[in-house]
């Protein structure tokens, strides 16, 4: 079966400091792979998703890079972060040939001071 | 923005009540997609439905989806206090091409043992 791991649970980061948040997909060959934010009580934002090693599209501008170094592996990355920054990071995998569904990992809770 | 709107924001009900919550979306889709998400968790996918079906059944879960209106519900039946959690809706627009979804903004619903 199928497992996304996504570390760490917790994190809190000085504003200014770098970011990289690690994801990982078990189980699979060639996922498309998703970062997304989520503010507090609101819905989710996609920023990053990955149809193949080396491949990454932005759907939003902003203070992170997103890599794809191998296959089923997935990282979120800061040079300098805001405050704004702040939020719920969710990695998610899905087969990539149409019509199906999205799986999550337990997502990463980002507080900037 | 592609992203859907779910309705109610938030909905609270008895146990062995019904519980619907509607989606509204703006482009056309290939598909449309309903997901749980636990306080503080990663989102689980309930239920897809294809944009040529006009209604989809998993055990207590119900969900129609009428393209005209650019509109889905999902209905829990018979809720139980298990079910207290946020749904949101999820779209695969037709202009998709990387298997993308956006995601609504969610209603929170709280079952009362």
């Amino acid at each position: 079966s199928q497992t996304i791991h996504q570390w760490p649970a917790t994190l809190v980061q000085p504003v200014g400091s770098p970011l990289s948040l690690e994801c990982t997909v078990e189980g699979t060959s060639n996922p498309n792979l998703y970062w997304y934010r989520q503010a507090a009580g609101r819905g989710l934002q996609l920023l990053f998703y990955s149809v193949g090693i080396g491949q990454i599209s932005s759907e939003v501008p902003q203070n992170l890079s997103a890599s794809r170094p191998q296959d089923r592996q997935f990282i979120l990355s800061s040079k300098k972060l805001l405050l704004s920054d702040s939020g719920f990071y969710l990695c998610a995998w899905s087969r990539g040939n149409g019509n199906q569904p999205q799986h999550f990992g337990d997502g990463t809770r980002l507080s900037i001071l | 923005s592609q992203q859907g709107e779910e309705d109610p924001q938030a909905l609270s009900i008895q146990e062995g009540e019904n519980a619907t919550m509607n989606c509204s979306y703006k482009t056309s889709i290939n598909n449309l997609q309903w997901y749980r998400q636990n306080s503080g968790r990663g989102l689980v996918h309930l239920i897809l439905i294809r944009s040529n079906e006009r209604e989809k059944h998993s055990g207590r879960l119900r969900v129609t989806l009428d393209t005209s209106k650019k509109s889905s519900s999902l209905l829990i039946t018979a809720s139980r206090a298990a079910d207290t959690a946020s749904y949101f809706c999820a779209t695969d627009p037709l202009s998709n091409t990387g298997n993308q979804f956006y995601f609504g903004t969610g209603t929170s619903l709280t079952v009362i043992p």
